[in-house]
């Protein structure tokens, strides 16, 4: 079993311009949870995803986010209209079940840079 | 809100030396608490978890409700240890389960 998979590992962007971040969660995971981590602090939760349908998305910010877990294929974080404060460390989670009290396995995450 | 809060970000000691990482957090209820490890170049993984009361790598954590803390201890640090540890929170219940409330990380050196 690979682990997470996240790509990019590095995506640098100008401003205006959009970000794709990819996830492939572990083998059987249908769960998959982004954090973000701005520098100099902790990750942030920003959305919890199943295969096909958004359970939580109360850590994303209200315009230019968006989140999808297709049932074919990786899940996918969507940034429009990059602005600098976008630049942070993007990190996918997955794990087998949505019981809090699961080890959630992550991703090596992106690093996302807006010029 | 439920908080997470690691007071010191960086810690020193030299090998051999006991640790102790801080971890206190805000919630009513009955929390699940984990300890993150990230070593260098590695990605994040799961040190242990409250629930399930064992000693991974020699560290040890006690949920203490009273004074709502999880501190992270180790008798001996090793210089294998130096790493970034962070301390998680997950509250059971509702739509938000599974999701991880992170502290800031603390950054832990064990120095030969």
């Amino acid at each position: 079993n690979a682990g997470v998979m996240q790509n990019p590992r590095h995506l640098v962007r100008r401003r205006g311009q959009e970000a794709r971040l990819r996830c492939s969660p572990m083998k059987g995971h249908s769960h998959v949870y982004w954090y973000r981590q701005l520098p100099e602090e902790g990750l942030k939760f920003m959305v919890y995803l199943q295969k096909e349908n958004i359970i939580d998305e109360s850590g994303m910010p209200k315009e230019r986010f968006s989140a999808e877990f297709p049932k074919e294929g990786p899940s996918i974080l969507r940034i429009q209209q990059v602005v600098r404060g976008d630049s942070a460390a993007y990190f996918c989670a997955s794990s087998p079940t949505g019981l809090g009290s699961n080890e959630q396995f992550f991703g090596p995450g992106t690093r996302l840079t807006v010029l | 809100a439920q908080r997470v809060t690691q007071p010191e970000k960086l810690l020193s000691v030299f090998k051999g030396a006991p640790v102790e990482l801080k971890c206190n957090y805000s919630y009513s209820g009955s929390p699940e608490l984990f300890w993150y490890v990230q070593y260098s170049r590695q990605r994040l993984q799961l040190l242990l978890r409250h629930i399930s009361r064992e000693s991974i790598k020699g560290f040890t954590a006690d949920l203490n409700k009273g004074e709502t803390s999880f501190h992270l201890k180790k008798p001996f640090a090793q210089e294998e240890d130096s790493a970034m540890y962070y301390c998680a929170l997950n509250f059971p219940g509702g739509t938000s389960y599974g999701k991880l409330t992170f502290g800031q990380g603390t950054i832990l050196t064990v120095h030969p």
